[in-house]
């Protein structure tokens, strides 16, 4: 059973940054793209960015680019989602979700993590 | 960016009912059109792929139909567990969810 587990609620000063952490566990494979999605309170879904784990290469939404990094560790099988110049507007819970085949479908999805942005 | 626009918004029906949501693209996406099902305070549970492919696991009362603009989710003989909201999602260029459709029991 694949699972993503990902670090806990954070609360953030405007202005600072923000770092998610998204670890696949669980079947044979490792998960071959992991996608961020965040949901504003009472909001819908919004497609933040993925990255692909074997290569580490990231593709961003273009509202996010410059201010969002994805990595990863293939070692650890865990992603990161770090945001910048945080603002009450990126209150939100990020989601991690794997695409198993680099198609955009999203199988499995993480928890969810609140970010509080809040001075 | 491609834009994707469900309608409704919202809907109310009774258990057994059929119930259909439509999304539309802004531009053509071929079949790279995926469904996701959430309820309140839980991450979002992939439905249907590739705009009429079934998960293993989901109930065969949800069936996807469209290519192109147009595309449709299907829930037939709706059951209490399908209420929630309903967001497509098109990975044709980068990626981009409609706004939702939220299904309430009456």
């Amino acid at each position: 059973q694949v699972q993503l587990v990902q670090s806990g609620a954070e609360v953030k000063t405007p202005g600072s940054s923000m770092r998610v952490s998204c670890q696949a566990s669980g079947g044979t494979f490792v998960p071959s793209t992991i996608t961020w999605v965040r949901q504003a309170p009472g909001q819908g879904l919004e497609w933040m960015g993925s990255i692909i784990l074997s290569l580490g290469k990231p593709k961003y939404a273009h509202k996010f680019q410059d201010r969002v990094s994805l990595t990863a560790d293939k070692s650890t099988t865990t992603a990161y989602m770090e945001l910048t110049g945080l603002t009450s507007d990126d209150t939100a819970v990020y989601y991690c979700a794997r695409d198993p085949n680099e198609t955009g479908t999203l199988d499995y999805w993480g928890q969810g993590t609140l970010v509080t942005v809040s001075s | 960016d491609i834009q994707l626009t469900q309608s409704p918004s919202s809907l109310s029906a009774s258990i057994g009912d059929r119930v259909t949501i439509t999304c539309r693209a802004s531009q053509s996406i071929s079949t790279y059109l995926h469904w996701y099902q959430q309820k309140p305070g839980k991450p979002p549970k992939f439905l249907i792929y590739h705009a009429s492919g079934l998960p293993d696991g989901v109930p065969s009362r949800f069936s996807g139909s469209g290519t192109g603009t147009e595309f449709s989710l299907t829930i037939v003989n709706l059951q209490p567990e399908d209420s929630a909201t309903y967001y497509c999602q098109q990975s044709y260029l980068m990626n981009s969810f409609g706004q939702g459709t939220k299904v309430e029991i009456k």
